[in-house]
């Protein structure tokens, strides 16, 4: 089983739509949880950080899911821009990550 | 506040020959990351450097890639010979060291071809 498992989609939207992505990961010790944002052709940018009690930041919303292992990424009110390829990341050991193949998203007009 | 910064961009190379990269984290990052991204896949670590020691290497294929960060700054990662299935994205990654797990910044990365 892979350490990290994310839906690769892609996920084609309308804008003004809620989409939500999920992503598994396998170690139960694991401590730290991430989702990064990635652009066609460019680095991954941290989009933000997955607390145990969950966090948002503005239409974004992260949530973590301890007994079923796994991390959700909500997105409301999609826009254009949000077109993107998004990652999740898993800590192994201290400061170090598994990172999901990605999940795809276009939002069409 | 300045990036991490990486060179060359882009590299194209014949298989078997050699080619190395440089990465420079961001100022006072105690840890240095380099990943490869296969198009399609995540990034994948293959080694991690606390200050100037090696944390992890295990995913490194250490008959062909080597990397050192001889001054606890900057670094640099070596592959040699080059094979075709090497073709990827090569990325660094900083983050600072006060305990536990740290966010990581990526570099703009550079984009290998092998021929």
């Amino acid at each position: 089983r892979k350490e990290v498992e994310q839906d690769p989609g892609p996920f084609n939207v309308p804008e003004g739509a809620t989409v939500a992505f999920n992503c598994t990961y396998s170690n139960s010790a694991s401590q730290s949880f991430f989702w990064y944002r990635q652009d066609c052709r460019k680095e991954p940018k941290l989009l933000m950080s997955v607390y145990s009690s969950g966090n948002e930041d503005g239409r974004f919303t992260a949530q973590l899911n301890r007994a079923s292992q796994y991390i959700s990424l909500l997105i409301r009110d999609s826009k254009l821009s949000d077109s993107a390829t998004y990652l999740c990341a898993v800590n192994k050991g201290a400061n170090n990550l598994f990172f999901g193949t990605g999940t795809r998203l276009t939002v069409i007009p | 506040e300045a990036g991490v910064a990486q060179s060359p961009r882009y590299k194209i190379i014949e298989k078997r020959q050699s080619v190395a990269f440089w990465c420079n984290p961001i100022s006072g990052h105690a840890t240095l990351y380099w990943y490869q991204q296969i198009l399609g896949q995540g990034p994948k670590l293959l080694i991690q450097f606390q200050n100037n020691g090696v944390v992890d290497d295990s995913q490194l294929p250490k008959d062909r890639f080597s990397a050192e960060r001889l001054k606890g700054v900057d670094s640099t990662l070596k592959i040699q010979p080059a094979k075709l299935e090497d073709s990827a994205v090569y990325l660094c990654a900083s983050s600072p060291w006060v305990g536990g797990v740290n966010e990581q910044y990526f570099g703009p990365g550079t984009r290998l071809t092998v021929t």
